[in-house]
């Protein structure tokens, strides 16, 4: 398996709502990231787990609350989110810089 | 402080013509460096990778690129472009210590019939 799995690939949601975000890979890597990427611009990165533990906070709003579960699974909990907050959400997962894989990503919609 | 410029936003090309896509890095150390496309609405494909030994490395889809050490760039080419290359492209350069990747702004690439 060589593949970064995001569900759901769309999701809308209102600003009082709290929803979630997953990630899965059988690859073995021990990092994960998230990144959040607006409409005609590069990904931005958010959050780093390094062996299953918080590494990097790229400053990111606590209404963004990530979570890592186990080696393979890397949640991202959305709560009273921005309409500014709409973006491409990709999960990655590496080992080290080798072997970068990014997921498909979820289209998130705050309305 | 690491960082990746693409110079061009917008190239477009006729089907059937070369191509190159120019990117620099700045990065104290030898860099990690990697070429990505996204078509619209999807996630990134890594085209091709470069981490050490030769500076011309094949990807996937016919894409090459040749790192170059003195010029700081890390340039991505095709031959002969088809439409269905049309799409963005991002170079980026990765932190070895933390995995993290830095990426330059990016260059949408237009085919002409």
């Amino acid at each position: 398996d060589t593949e970064v799995t995001q569900t759901p690939k769309h999701l809308v949601m209102g600003m009082t709502n709290k929803k979630s975000l997953k990630c899965e890979q059988h690859m073995g890597h021990r990092a994960m990231y998230w990144y959040k990427q607006k409409a005609k611009k590069p990904p931005e990165l958010m959050f780093v787990y390094s062996y299953e533990k918080l590494s990097i906070n790229e400053s990111v709003p606590s209404r963004f609350s990530p979570e890592c579960p186990n080696s393979s699974l890397l949640n991202l909990h959305l709560h009273a989110l921005q309409p500014e907050d709409s973006a491409l959400y990709l999960c990655a997962s590496s080992q080290g810089s080798v072997g970068y894989t990014f997921g498909s990503g979820t289209r998130l919609t705050v309305v | 402080a690491q960082s990746v410029t693409q110079p061009d936003i917008h190239i477009t090309v006729s089907e059937g013509a070369s191509l190159e896509l120019r990117c620099n890095y700045s990065y104290g150390a030898t860099p990690y460096l990697f070429w990505y496309v996204q078509s619209p609405g999807q996630g990134l494909q890594l085209l091709l990778k470069y981490f050490s030994g030769d500076t011309l490395v094949q990807g996937i889809k016919g894409f090459e690129a040749e790192f170059k050490r003195s010029q700081s760039s890390f340039n991505l080419r095709k031959p002969s472009v088809h439409w269905s290359d049309a799409a963005e492209y991002f170079c980026a350069v990765g932190s070895g210590n933390t995995g993290k990747l830095i990426f330059g702004q990016g260059t949408t690439l237009q085919v002409k019939p």
